[in-house]
């Protein structure tokens, strides 16, 4: 069971131009959430979805970030124009359909975007 | 609202020497917590969670954790420290929204650690 995909690992964009982040969670796995490690720092809550649906986005951006899980294919975290202070490592994780108790949520290996 | 600790940036340590990295947690309820390592340009490993039951916590690569309630503390340590363990290592606890079916984590600063030959 392969685990929590991320593409690509490394991305480099100019200011002002898009990135897009995809995650492709394991399989079974029906929620999704986004972190953003800044440098020197550690991982930040952005936003949690399910299929079709935004659940938590308290921790995303108000302007530029924007992030979707179809019903078929990766979730995409989208940024337009992009920005210096945009460069961080993003994460994705998911976890399996909810249930009583804990949900433990795997991790992917990350995208490290990088703003010039 | 929950929150956790690591009051140390960097830790040092000789090879074969025990190591600690130490993390202190603020919940309110059952503290779900968790410990995961980072290494270098690497994505986030998962290395061991306290839920419920024995204070100690048996994790990979021969990593333990011991929680303390009355400390709230969730200290990593490992009896004999190796250069492959040197990495950035998370703490990091279960945020469960009011009145939500699911779960955020909520990860400490980070504690950098240097296993010296």
């Amino acid at each position: 069971n392969a685990g929590v995909m991320q593409n690509p690992r490394h991305l480099v964009r100019r200011r002002g131009q898009e990135a897009r982040l995809r995650c492709s969670p394991m399989k079974g796995h029906s929620h999704v959430y986004w972190y953003r490690q800044l440098p020197e720092e550690g991982l930040k809550f952005m936003v949690y979805l399910q299929k079709e649906n935004i659940i938590d986005e308290s921790g995303m951006p108000k302007e530029r970030f924007s992030a979707e899980f179809p019903k078929e294919g990766p979730s995409i975290l989208r940024i337009q124009q992009v920005v210096r202070g945009d460069s961080a490592a993003y994460f994705c994780a998911s976890s399996p359909r909810l249930a009583g108790g804990y949900n433990e949520q795997f991790f992917g290996p990350g995208t490290r975007l990088t703003v010039l | 609202a929950q929150s956790v600790a690591q009051p140390e940036d960097q830790v040092n340590v000789a090879e074969g020497n025990p190591l600690t990295v130490k993390c202190t947690y603020s919940v309110s309820g059952n503290p779900y917590l968790f410990w995961y390592v980072q290494y270098p340009n690497r994505g986030l490993q998962f290395l061991l969670k306290y839920i419920t039951g024995d204070n100690l916590v048996k994790g990979s690569y021969g990593f333990e954790a011991e929680f303390n309630k009355s400390q709230t503390s969730f200290h990593l340590k490992k009896p004999s420290a190796l250069v492959s363990d040197s990495a950035l290592y998370f703490c990091a606890v279960r945020d469960k929204p009011a009145s939500a079916s699911y779960d955020k984590v909520i990860f400490g600063p980070g504690t950098s650690l240097s296993v010296i030959p």
